[in-house]
């Protein structure tokens, strides 16, 4: 089974502080997701990696930036935290390659993050 | 513009019944299709899928899903839900590239 796992489940930072969110899968996928959760506008697209030290801007990724050193694992940085970063955040991993459920996200268990 | 829409916040049902959760998608071509499912506190789980072929596809736990290309629809059905089932669903869509867009979910409630 495909495991991704996260790092922490519930992480509480004071405004300003930098925060790490990692998060690691262990089925060689090429593709990794950074995702925030929020009530009533369902998960939006922080960052995205297709590849080692690649990635590519989602939706929202204003006041985060992300780093992919290894294959495996890729972090979530949140530069200088603020109120309205508090949320959950969701990673996922999928493979690009053909006949390997093409493009099938899966999910770690999130991290609730509080910043206040 | 490529758009996903799930209509339903909100669902209550009685357990026993039958279920019906739909999404419509915006796209010049057939997308790839998913239904996820998070329980409270959870990560996403995924419980079914559609690529090509059959538009009826079945999943996990019960569920089926129809693949409608004429309404842009993909909707989720379950005849008779479980307690078990109160979740929240989200529907999510791949148009062509590395990503998936997810619709705003549904929340369902199942009443004794």
């Amino acid at each position: 089974d495909v495991k991704v796992t996260q790092s922490s489940r519930y992480l509480v930072k004071r405004t300003g502080e930098k925060v790490f969110l990692e998060c690691v899968q262990d089925m060689d996928h090429e593709n990794m997701f950074w995702y925030r959760q929020d009530p009533g506008l369902g998960l939006r697209l922080i960052y995205f990696s297709y590849d080692v030290k690649m990635k590519e801007k989602g939706d929202i990724p204003e006041g985060y930036s992300v780093s992919r050193e290894k294959k495996e694992r890729f972090s979530l940085i949140l530069e200088s935290a603020s109120t309205n970063q508090t949320s959950m955040y969701l990673c996922a991993s999928s493979s690009s390659r053909q006949g390997v459920a093409l493009y099938e996200q899966y999910f770690g268990p999130g991290t609730r993050l509080t910043v206040t | 513009a490529q758009s996903v829409t799930q209509p339903d916040i909100h669902i209550t049902v009685s357990e026993g019944a039958s279920l019906e959760l739909r999404c419509n998608y915006s796209y010049g071509a057939t997308p790839y299709l998913f239904w996820y499912v998070q329980s409270p506190g959870q990560g996403l789980q995924l419980l079914l899928k559609y690529f090509s072929g059959d538009t009826l596809v079945q999943g996990i736990k019960g569920f089926e899903a129809e693949f409608k290309r004429s309404q842009s629809s993909f909707n989720l059905r379950k005849p008779s839900v479980h307690w078990s089932d109160a979740a929240e669903y989200f529907c999510a869509v791949n148009f062509g590239n590395e990503k998936l867009t997810f619709g705003t979910g549904t929340r369902l409630t199942i009443i004794p």
